[in-house]
């Protein structure tokens, strides 16, 4: 199974500022079709997994464009510009290149 | 709009059977997949498995001996059931949605919290 490795696991943040979180992939997630099958959630305290950015950079609808995702074959970050109150929870990369789907283990996104 | 609901008993006794339940609207089972991912307390998420529109099935390795998901189209249900359960099965228990055109998990139920214990 393809292993997925968040740092840092845990962030305090100030209204205001920016975060980057980063994920890594133990194989590329390039996919056969030249696709790339990265993605990341959030998960509010309390709350199912919302979907945020699929496929690497592709913001889901209602998502503001302070969150942007970069990255490619196994490296990936999740930027995170004027941190909002409602932006706090706990964010996931995810990936489904390859079968099992995977998660990373979390990052903790909280208030300083 | 698309919604998926889980339930079942908050409460198994080890060594039991867990059955689940998924009840989807908004979109078809025939032409979507749906996917139940757990979430032991603080801890991260863990794909179980899922059906695929045509019905047919993959799952977890580490599960694939204990776990069993199959439909009813007919009243957009998914069902899981799982047997062996440990007190380490302890987990909150989600169905998504994997849309298979943009292959993510679009949409969550709000999960339903399983105990394992005697």
């Amino acid at each position: 199974d393809v292993v997925m490795t968040q740092t840092p696991p845990s962030l305090s943040v100030a209204i205001g500022q920016s975060v980057s979180i980063s994920c890594k992939s133990s194989q590329s997630l390039v996919y056969s079709d030249g696709k790339t099958y990265l993605h990341w959630l959030l998960q509010s305290s309390g709350r199912s997994p919302k979907r945020l950015i699929y496929q690497v950079s592709n913001l889901d609808s209602g998502v503001p464009d302070r969150f942007s995702g970069t990255g490619s074959q196994k490296d990936f970050t999740l930027k995170i510009s004027r941190v909002e109150a409602k932006d706090l929870g706990v964010y996931y990369c995810a990936q489904t290149t390859h079968f099992p789907p995977t998660f990373g283990g979390g990052t903790k996104l909280e208030l300083k | 709009q698309v919604q998926l609901k889980e339930s079942g008993p908050g409460l198994v006794q080890p060594s039991q059977t867990l059955s689940l339940t998924c009840t989807v609207s908004g979109f078809s089972l025939t032409s979507n997949s749906v996917h139940w991912v757990r979430q032991p307390p603080g801890k991260g998420l863990e794909w179980m498995g899922g059906i695929w529109g045509d019905g047919s099935t993959d799952y977890n390795s580490a599960l694939k001996s204990r776990l069993s998901i199959s439909r009813d189209t007919s009243k957009s249900q998914v069902f899981l059931k799982m047997n062996s359960l440990q007190t380490d099965d302890t987990a909150i228990y989600f169905c998504t949605r994997l849309i298979t055109t943009d292959w993510y998990f679009d949409f969550w139920g709000p999960g339903t919290m399983v105990t394992v214990s005697s």
